[in-house]
């Protein structure tokens, strides 16, 4: 069975600190992850992939497959940044998504 | 291009009413999902539906039932609500033409008292 395990629930952090969200994850095949985000009023959307190896608003995350991690990163946090984040996972056929439990960032000034 | 729609917005029902909620999107995806979202869990998968006339189960889908009739539309049916259904419900697609990245509608809050 796969599984995405989002150790916290909320993150608290002043403008400018570096954030890590942290995201494990167990499946037994090459899993593709994926980091979903949903700012206040919005609608949950992707902010990026792994496969892609992209910077996106400056967060970066890159898959640790020795230690079944992809965590989120970024270097200086802005109070935008405030919104609750979802690690993902794909393996199944039909492309469903298994998420994380989610982590609230909250970003002070 | 309105994307993924979702009918109603918030619901409150007593135990053992029955509602369907609606979700639309006009993106021709071929790919259409139903999530339900609680504090602390996340999203859990529903069910869920890979084309025009099928349906499957996704992790949690014990009480609810699904149709896609039509390509652009899938419906999520709760046929004898429980208190235990209350929660935040997200419908998504996605295709092969956006890389299978899944578009997600604005959610429907219900509450089953």
């Amino acid at each position: 069975a796969q599984r995405v395990t989002q150790p916290e629930k909320l993150l608290s952090v002043f403008k400018g600190a570096p954030v890590e969200l942290k995201c494990n994850y167990s499946y037994s095949g090459s899993p593709e992850l994926f980091w979903y985000v949903q700012y206040s009023r919005q609608r949950l959307q992707l902010l990026l992939r792994h496969i892609s190896r992209e910077s996106i608003k400056g967060f970066t995350a890159d898959l640790n497959k020795g230690e079944t991690s992809f965590h989120l990163k970024k270097p200086f946090a802005q109070e935008e940044d405030s919104a609750m984040y979802y690690c993902a996972l794909s393996g199944h056929a039909g492309n469903m998504l298994t998420f994380g439990g989610g982590t609230r960032l909250m970003v002070k000034p | 291009n309105a994307g993924v729609t979702q009918t109603p917005k918030f619901r409150v029902l007593k135990t053992g009413q029955s509602m369907t909620l609606l979700c639309a999107q006009d993106m021709n995806h071929e790919y259409m999902y139903w999530y339900r979202q609680d504090p602390g869990m996340g999203l859990r998968l529903i069910h869920y539906s890979v084309g025009e006339g099928t349906t499957a189960k996704g992790e949690v889908p014990d009480g609810y039932n699904v149709s896609r009739l039509k390509k652009q539309n899938f419906l999520l049916g709760l046929e004898s609500a429980a208190p235990s259904q209350t929660s935040v419900y997200f419908c998504a697609s996605t295709g092969l033409a956006v890389a299978y990245e899944q578009y997600f509608g604005p959610g429907t809050r219900l509450t089953v008292t």
